[in-house]
């Protein structure tokens, strides 16, 4: 069974950094063309990718936000991490990671995402 | 970027009916296409990827096609279930892109 679960601070303060885990379980960022990314949502509003980690350690970035990104994993405790540097209010959304296998199968399980509100 | 739009921004439908969704790619993205569906406070789900294939446990009312730049989500018959936020994403190439949504609600 595969699941994945967010993790991290439901408030943050602007210009603080936010770090957001994925735990998962049922498959390994150690398999060939498996990768794990994140999504997020701000209320009421559309999906936006954020970023996404390959099991050969590569990465991509929304350009947009590249700059305030950083993705990293833990293979043995199947975790990636996603931090964000300056948040602002902007940055509330629901953020989701999600898994992705190969080239033709896009993000086929998604954690249940977790709601970030950036507010002084 | 590539852009994606979709349309309509939403619709109104009845059990029953047939509904189609369209998303066009601002640039070619050959078949590198796939549907979601999202209900209220829950995560989206794989509908179809590559355009046109059906993932896994998903009823066959649903079905998509398209190449290139046009692309379409189609539900044969509507059920009550179906009720929710469509978005297409594409992935052909970084940054990944969803479209805007398509909202289908209740006539």
């Amino acid at each position: 069974q595969i699941t994945l679960k967010e993790s991290g601070p439901t408030l943050v303060k602007p210009t603080q950094t936010l770090t957001l885990t994925c735990t998962f379980s049922g498959f390994t960022l150690s398999t060939t063309g498996v990768g794990v990314g994140w999504i997020r949502q701000p209320p009421g509003k559309a999906l936006e990718w954020l970023a996404l980690m390959f099991w050969n350690d590569d990465k991509r970035f929304s350009p947009s936000l590249k700059s305030r990104l950083t993705i990293t994993k833990d293979t043995f405790k199947s975790q990636v991490v996603l931090t964000m540097t300056n948040v602002d209010p902007a940055d509330t959304a629901t953020y989701y990671c999600a898994r992705r296998v190969g080239t033709t199968t896009p993000f086929d399980y998604w954690g249940q995402g977790t709601l970030v509100t950036v507010s002084s | 970027a590539i852009q994606m739009t979709q349309s309509p921004s939403s619709l109104s439908a009845s059990v029953g009916d047939r509904v189609t969704i369209t998303c066009r790619a601002s640039q070619g993205i050959r078949n590198a296409l796939a549907w979601y569906q999202q209900k209220p406070g829950k995560a989206p789900k794989l509908l179809i990827f590559a355009a046109s294939i059906l993932q896994s446990g998903v009823p066959s009312r649903f079905s998509g096609s398209g190449s290139g730049t046009d692309f379409t989500l189609t539900l044969s018959s509507l059920q009550p279930e179906d009720f929710a936020t469509y978005y297409c994403l594409q992935d052909y190439s970084y940054p990944l892109t969803f479209g805007q949504g398509t909202k289908v609600e209740f006539k």
